[in-house]
């Protein structure tokens, strides 16, 4: 069974730090994008950075400089480190496996099959 | 950032049709970016439910279809049940290749 397990949330000061974990399982973790997502209490889901399988990273502007995504295959594990956090930063954090389709590839670049294994979440609380 | 722009909600009667839209621009879906739809049933992590626009992942019942036009797209529940009640989003990406998603709609059976 395909399986992410996230760990590391809790409750953190705002200007600290943390270090969110993905377990990874059931599949070859190395040969996928992955992600992490969030999404706050009430609100919608908010994409806040992808890693790719060459270590090639992305962000949205909004968390740019602040968060760090970093995988490590042989752990078959991801990670995402979140520096000077705000009250905005608080949400549950999922991540999340991005599908390639491989039978679909033209000139080297695989169309997307979308978001398809998630995690459970792990929840981070931002406050004094 | 792109923006995707949905409904915050819609409703309908069980064994009715509802449909909801995603509205983009010329940066995300206008550029010819594929669409992908996720149902997040209460207290629950998303799960996907149509990638690339119109197809949908083994296990999806085929009430559930999608379609894409110009700068939109469109989520259609047909023969509606109590447990599709969820919210739903659409994801796509924009021109640097970040990922986006809608602001999402909660669907009421009533």
């Amino acid at each position: 069974e395909m399986q992410l397990v996230e760990s590391g949330g809790g409750l953190v000061q705002p200007g600290g730090s943390l270090r969110l974990s993905c377990a990874a399982s059931g599949f070859t973790f190395r040969s996928y994008d992955m992600h992490w997502v969030r999404q706050a209490t009430g609100k919608g889901l908010e994409w806040v950075s992808a890693i790719g399988t060459a270590g090639d990273t992305i962000y949205p502007d909004s968390v740019k400089g602040r968060f760090t995504i970093s995988r490590e295959n042989a752990k078959n594990s991801l990670y995402l480190q979140i520096n000077s956090l705000r009250a905005g930063d608080t949400a549950v954090y999922y991540c999340v496996r991005e599908r390639q389709m491989l039978e679909s590839c033209i000139g080297g670049v695989c169309p997307s099959g979308g978001m398809d294994v998630w995690g459970q979440g792990t929840t981070v609380t931002v406050s004094s | 950032q792109s923006v995707l722009t949905q409904p915050p909600s819609v409703s309908g009667a069980p064994g009715q049709r509802v449909t909801i839209s995603c509205i983009g621009d010329s940066s995300n879906i206008g550029a010819g970016y594929d669409v992908h739809w996720y149902q997040q049933l209460p207290g629950t992590a998303p799960k996907l439910l149509i990638y690339r626009n119109n197809n949908r992942p083994s296990g999806v019942p085929d009430r559930f279809s999608g379609s894409k036009s110009d700068t939109s797209a469109s989520l259609a529940i047909t023969g509606l049940q109590a447990e599709d009640e969820a919210d739903y989003y659409c994801q796509s990406y924009d021109s640097s290749l970040s990922r986006v998603f809608g602001t999402g709609t909660k669907v009421t059976v009533l």
